[in-house]
């Protein structure tokens, strides 16, 4: 089975910087998604980690440790706009589908 | 350009009866994919095609649920019979070859069975 954790909320304040966990237990490991979903509208991607390291684009960075099942998001500089649920989704062999966490609202406050 | 398109955007309807939800992928996409976006919950996997064929309909709920796609473009989610726990977001999203690839998501149908 496929079992995948992250905190269900986070408050961040304006300017700073916040981590995002997720991790995860899966019957085989292809990849790690991280997609961002805005209140009533689609999820959007934001990065896909195959191997360990960090992959940085912009204000947000995705971290990922395929021996501790576990990966970070990490938003940089924070704007209001960023407040906005945030999934952890992973792939595993044989599957087609994405299998995602329940995702983390992050709002962030002046 | 054009991005999933899904409708409609919102339906409400009583306990019984029977919807249609449509998704539109981009074009050029060759996999397909059906979630559903409980309150709380995490997205669920219903279905996924590849062309016109559904190699897995490993997360359909029940027998209630089907859905089939033609000219490997546009895709429609039938649930027959609706129940109030059947209320929820339904999102579609297309990929490029199943796997590893990012899927885009439409903006999802939200369903409301009363």
């Amino acid at each position: 089975g496929q079992n995948i954790d992250q905190p269900t909320e986070m408050t961040a304040t304006e300017g700073a910087i916040v981590q995002i966990n997720c991790t995860y237990q899966t019957s085989g490991f292809n990849g790690l998604f991280w997609y961002q979903q805005h209140a009533g509208e689609a999820p959007t991607f934001l990065s896909y980690n195959v191997l360990d390291g960090l992959e940085e684009k912009g204000r947000f960075s995705s971290f990922l440790s395929r021996s501790k099942g576990y990966s970070y998001l990490l938003l940089k500089e924070l704007q209001m706009k960023d407040s906005a649920s945030y999934l952890c989704a992973v792939t595993a062999p044989g599957a087609n589908n994405l299998f995602f966490g329940t995702g983390t609202r992050l709002t962030v406050i002046p | 350009g054009a991005g999933v398109s899904q409708s409609p955007s919102n339906k409400v309807t009583e306990k019984g009866k029977d919807v249609e939800l449509r998704c539109d992928p981009i074009s050029g996409h060759t996999a397909l994919y059906w979630y559903r976006q409980s309150l709380g919950q995490g997205l669920e996997f219903l279905i996924y095609f590849q062309g016109n064929s559904a190699p897995d309909k490993s997360g359909l709920p029940s027998d209630r649920f089907s859905a089939e796609r033609t000219g490997g473009s546009v895709s429609t989610l039938t649930i027959q019979r609706t129940q109030q726990e059947d209320s929820a977001v339904y999102l579609c999203a297309s990929s490029f070859p199943a796997g590893n690839y990012e899927q885009y998501f439409g903006p999802g149908t939200r369903l409301t069975v009363t």
